[in-house]
């Protein structure tokens, strides 16, 4: 039973354009939510975070909405850049356990 | 400031052989963790520790143990490696558990 769920596993943008990455989760009871970047043979980065009591945090390009009625989450980023092409994680944490979402693939393409 | 460093980078082992994969952090953080992660997979928490001599079990942690004697180090043992294990490891560490977690790079195990 995956408690964080990323459906889609790839995500093909333009250079310039908005890219939007989308999470979900069962347990409400998480009361923190991250994401993460990831290249290959690399470990994770973070990205941006987001407490369960705020619906919305932004840092530069990058903006993260949280809808609790949903248990939904999206990441998006504008204006998507080629550096921006790497493995996307959520993940959410219940007192400082975090569970992952399996990753979305950003390819953004000049 | 190193970071998060861990060694080996690759490592392969035969079924049944113990090895130690070594994680350090130069941050003074005193939550660290270790994941594993495998292909079309997420992380998934192995074991994680809150502080020198508090160790707790995450989501997958049977065949693997710790310990942490100090701040720095938090090392994870496989007593008896087997198949199921071969993944790619990393460690991290934050200055809380309610902080952001920085992550090591890796050590890809093998199982033969």
């Amino acid at each position: 039973d995956q408690q964080v769920k990323q459906n889609s596993p790839s995500l093909s943008v333009q250079e310039g354009r908005i890219s939007i990455l989308n999470c979900d989760y069962t347990n409400s009871m998480f009361d923190y939510f991250l994401w993460y970047k990831k290249y290959p043979a690399e470990g994770p980065t973070f990205l941006i975070s987001i407490s369960s009591i705020k619906d919305k945090n932004e840092d530069g390009r990058f903006t993260v909405f949280l809808n609790k009625s949903a248990k939904h989450l999206s990441l998006h980023i504008v204006p998507s850049q080629p550096g921006d092409s790497a493995v996307y994680f959520c993940a959410a944490s219940q007192g400082g356990k975090l569970i992952f979402g399996q990753g979305t693939e950003l390819s953004v393409k000049p | 400031n190193a970071g998060v460093t861990q060694t080996p980078k690759f490592q392969v082992l035969k079924t049944g052989q113990s090895m130690t994969l070594q994680c350090a952090q130069d941050m003074n953080h005193e939550y660290m963790s270790w994941y594993r992660q495998d292909p079309g997979m997420g992380l998934r928490l192995i074991h994680y520790s809150v502080g020198a001599g508090i160790t707790d079990q995450g989501e997958v942690p049977n065949g693997y143990n710790v310990s942490r004697s100090t701040t720095e180090d938090f090392p994870l043992r496989l007593l008896s490696a087997a198949p199921s294990q071969t993944s790619v490891y990393f460690c991290a560490s934050s200055y809380s558990a309610y902080n952001e977690q920085f992550f090591g790079p890796g050590t890809r195990l093998t199982v033969l």
